[in-house]
């Protein structure tokens, strides 16, 4: 019930692209939900985050749409950049979590080609 | 400010040494996470501690590893009697408050290889 499956677990996309990293989760307690951002041999960083009152969050090229009902919720790059290409990892917590820990789903691999 | 410092970057230890990562977490910090990722998979929860407590040991194998955050100092993540699955990336991660949904800093990770 705490895990979170996300896919796919790699992803190629050419440079002007739109990527999109979807998750599930089973736990109905979880209330927060950030996606990270790791770029190899770095630790990961917050990227965006959304919490379940609204549906969707758009900061820049990055978007996160989420399905209350469907217990999902996805990631959206638009106009992908070379830039972009890192792993990207899902996560969610709830009120009752230990500190500020994150349940962390496996990540995807994002490659964007020029 | 500097971030979240972890070292080593890179430690290799033959089987049956003991392991010592150290995290220093952002300065205004007292809540330290410690995450092990291993190769093609996301980050597991091993602990969370804070100052000279341990608040939550829920993802720490019950043998041969330990943590602490002492009043002065980093905190250290130690491993004894390595074997070749503890062969990882250990992520130390801060935050402020501790509170849920806080944003979680991380540290750049100690590579682990037990040969």
């Amino acid at each position: 019930q705490q895990q979170v499956k996300q896919s796919p677990q790699s992803l190629i996309v050419q440079k002007g692209g739109i990527s999109i990293i979807n998750c599930a989760y089973e736990n109905t307690a979880f209330d927060y939900f950030p996606w990270y951002q790791q770029f190899p041999g770095k630790g990961p960083a917050l990227l965006i985050a959304i919490r379940p009152d609204v549906s969707e969050k758009k900061e820049g090229r990055f978007t996160i749409s989420f399905n209350k009902s469907a217990k999902q919720f996805s990631l959206h790059i638009m106009d992908s950049q070379p830039g972009d290409s890192a792993t990207y990892f899902c996560a969610a917590s709830t009120g009752e979590t230990s500190g500020s820990r994150l349940t962390f789903g496996e990540g995807t691999q994002l490659t964007v080609n020029p | 400010n500097a971030g979240v410092m972890q070292n080593p970057r890179h430690l290799v230890r033959r089987r049956g040494q003991e392991a010592r990562l150290r995290c220093s977490p952002m300065k205004g910090h007292s809540h330290v996470y410690w995450y092990r990722q291993l190769p093609e998979e996301g980050l597991k929860f091993m602990v969370y501690l804070q100052k000279e407590n341990i608040i939550d040991e829920s993802g720490m194998p019950k043998e041969r590893f330990s943590a602490e955050f002492p009043k002065e100092g980093p905190s250290i993540l130690r491993i004894q009697q390595v074997v070749r699955g503890d062969s990882a990336a250990y992520f130390c991660a801060s935050s402020p408050r501790g509170f849920p949904g806080e944003k979680l800093f991380f540290g750049s990770g100690t590579q682990l290889s037990v040969l």
